[in-house]
């Protein structure tokens, strides 16, 4: 079946320390982006990709990376630079349209929840 | 600035009845509206996507209406059950952007 996974499912990161969550899609979506939610609040966009090799940051990219060096990966790094990491993250993807979004729906992820030790 | 509201915050009802959720947005200048559903600590799920030039959409119990025109979405849940107990979010896509605004969801508890 295709679909979005993404790992692992909980996190835990040290003081000073990057990790990596894992996002891969066998949709043949062009365009993947990942999301942060906090308790209450809606999605807030991080980065995302419309095509391999390309990226553009969202509403709150500080503290964090990502590559697409594969259509189907989009892997995020949560670097020690984000001070606040301790939230839900989801991956989704989409169908790229030619120049405008989809009307296909986003397909999402079942998250990563990172928590702080 | 594009902003996505969605009051009540949460939201209880008996097994049975009709239901509305509510959303709005500022700026009425919008590509499309999706409805989502999130099940606790999961991700997503598309309900429905209602294109800017539509109204409404349909799918099964599910009816959502769009007004461009007074920035509101509502969501219609026919003979609510148990298992529509989740947190329903709306989000826009602004016809200027390619990204998706989210609203801060309805949380639905369908008591049996």
């Amino acid at each position: 079946d295709g679909g979005i996974t993404q790992s692992p499912k909980y996190l835990f990161r040290k003081e000073g320390q990057n990790v990596t969550l894992s996002c891969e899609q066998n949709l043949n979506h062009d365009a993947m982006y990942w999301y942060r939610q906090d308790p209450g609040q809606g999605l807030r966009l991080i980065y995302y990709s419309q095509i391999v090799n390309d990226f553009q940051k969202g509403d709150i990219a500080e503290g964090y990376s990502v590559s697409r060096e594969k259509k189907e990966s989009f892997p995020l790094t949560v670097t020690s630079a984000q001070k606040n990491p301790t939230a839900f993250y989801l991956c989704a993807s989409s169908f790229k349209v030619v120049d405008r979004v989809s009307n296909q729906p986003q397909h999402f992820g079942d998250g990563t929840r990172l928590s702080i030790l | 600035k594009q902003e996505v509201t969605q009051i009540p915050a949460a939201l209880s009802v008996p097994e049975g009845e009709n239901l509305v959720l509510n959303c709005s947005f500022t700026d009425s200048a919008i590509y499309n509206l999706q409805w989502f559903r999130q099940d606790p600590g999961k991700g997503l799920t598309s309900l429905l996507l209602i294109q800017s030039s539509q109204r409404e959409q349909t799918s099964g119990r599910l009816n959502a209406s769009l007004d461009k025109s007074s920035g509101r979405s509502t969501l219609y849940i026919a003979a609510s059950q148990p298992g529509d107990s989740a947190t329903y979010l709306c989000a826009v896509i602004g016809s200027s952007a390619s990204k998706i605004i989210f609203g801060s969801g309805t949380r639905l508890s369908i008591r049996p």
